[in-house]
């Protein structure tokens, strides 16, 4: 276990759907990230906060909509998904955002499928 | 722009052959290398990094890279590979500006 805890595990859903992931993590860490992992490609980082702020918005679709209530917990609220957005989210932390040095704690991820 | 490459999708390896798994990048200023690896169904978890120091990196489960700052590479290797160590590996670089870049994976099968 790496500490951070990421619920489901799966999901299926409509395009007309609402859902929310969930994450959690039991480090004490500052800093917590959304990632999209898809086949053959990078992962894609989404959401990234530090201290409950929004410090990185990399052009990701309203439909995906982040909430960090505390530092311990990050949200994903999905609407009116499309199938091209099927893939694996992963959530992850790290001590500080600012530390280059640092290494990312990742979640199991939650398998998407958008129908 | 930085970016990370790893030219192989695919690495097939005897078990107890020496492996390698390799990664060029390309970012401004000095970089901070990362390897993770994916085991099925799981999230990735950290392997070693290099920060500075000596080029020849030591991290978990045997495995070592090595750091070449004139040919920009940060290739991954194991003296002698394990059926277990069969996961996706992904390099990835973090730039001054906190920014992680990884790169697509490779498919490391080891055949017993």
């Amino acid at each position: 276990e790496t500490g951070v805890t990421q619920t489901p595990r799966h999901l299926v859903m409509g395009m007309t759907n609402k859902k929310s992931l969930k994450c959690e993590q039991h480090l004490g860490h500052n800093a917590m990230y959304w990632y999209k992992q898809s086949a053959k490609k990078p992962l894609e980082l989404m959401f990234v906060y530090s201290l409950e702020e929004r410090v990185e918005n990399n052009s990701v679709p309203s439909r995906f909509s982040p909430e960090c209530p505390n530092s311990s917990h990050l949200f994903l609220h999905l609407h009116t998904l499309q199938p091209e957005d099927s893939a694996l989210y992963l959530c992850a932390s790290s001590q500080s955002w600012t530390g280059s040095s640092e290494k990312l704690f990742f979640g199991s991820g939650t398998q998407l499928s958008v129908l | 722009a930085q970016s990370v490459a790893q030219p192989e999708d695919q690495v097939n390896v005897a078990e107890g052959n020496p492996l390698t798994v390799k990664c060029t990048y390309s970012v401004s200023g000095n970089p901070y290398l990362f390897w993770y690896v994916q085991y099925p169904n799981r999230g990735l978890q950290f392997l070693l990094k290099y920060i500075t120091g000596d080029n020849l990196v030591k991290g978990s489960y045997g495995f070592e890279a090595e750091f070449n700052k004139s040919q920009t590479s940060f290739h991954l290797k194991k003296p002698s590979a394990l059926v277990s160590d069969s996961a996706l590996y992904f390099c990835a670089v973090r730039d001054s500006g906190n920014q992680f870049y990884f790169g697509t994976g490779t498919s490391l099968t080891v055949i017993p």
